[in-house]
């Protein structure tokens, strides 16, 4: 089993639905949480890092994070096709540097 | 563009051919981060540097796989001998030490062929 689960899509909406994703994970050492967003054939990008339970909020995006639960969320509100990309989860644990990468979701926002 | 690049974008080399791969970090960040991608999977770690030093190597990282940081400057990651299983995307991630934030490059793809 992996160290975090994602679900790999593909997952088609239109545009202006609000997308959700997610990520599980088993490690209880694992404390800062991160969305990274590709696209195609490029590096992924940081979107959101959070280390509380609880959400945070950056413009149309939300990362939610339950630690008890061992599940974390990305909300997409408003979505754009430009939103289409393959959504990656990051997670950290407590005095290990390396990130444990989900899988990735791939989204297409369709106009 | 965070700021850190990666050359060459892409490289195809022959089965047993030596490839070498250059990461230029964001000039303050003193940790950088090698990682593996395959088509449909997220990153997977392989090695880091703080400054010039390697402090953690992955088991991905075969002895056919050496990484070096001169200077605690920019980073090299070479392949020996490849072999058709190492064609992936290969990602360069830096940081400074007050944050835990990576910061991706672009990568470099390997097709071995």
């Amino acid at each position: 089993q992996k160290e975090v689960e994602q679900d790999p899509g593909p997952l088609s909406v239109p545009e202006g639905a609000i997308v959700s994703l997610n990520c599980t994970y088993s490690n209880s050492a694992f404390q800062y949480f991160m969305w990274y967003r590709q696209y195609s054939r490029k590096g992924p990008e940081l979107l959101m890092y959070t280390y509380s339970s609880g959400n945070k909020e950056d413009g149309r995006f939300t990362a939610q994070v339950d630690k008890s639960s061992k599940y974390i969320s990305l909300f997409i509100r408003d979505s754009q096709p430009s939103d289409s990309a393959t959504y990656l989860c990051a997670i950290e644990s407590t005095g290990r540097r390396a990130l444990t990468f989900g899988s990735g979701t791939r989204l297409q926002v369709q106009p | 563009d965070t700021g850190v690049s990666q050359n060459p974008r892409h490289k195809i080399t022959k089965r047993g051919q030596n490839v070498t791969f250059r990461c230029d970090p964001i000039s303050e960040h003193n940790r950088l981060y090698w990682y593996r991608q395959t088509l449909g999977q997220g990153p997977e770690f392989l090695t880091y540097f703080q400054n010039e030093a390697q402090l953690e190597k992955s088991r991905l990282l075969s002895d056919r796989f050496s990484a070096e940081r001169p200077k605690g400057s920019f980073s090299t990651l070479e392949i020996q001998r490849t072999e058709q299983g190492d064609s992936a995307m290969y990602l360069c991630a830096t940081t400074t030490g007050s944050t835990d934030t990576q910061y991706f490059g672009p990568g470099t793809r390997l097709t071995v062929l």
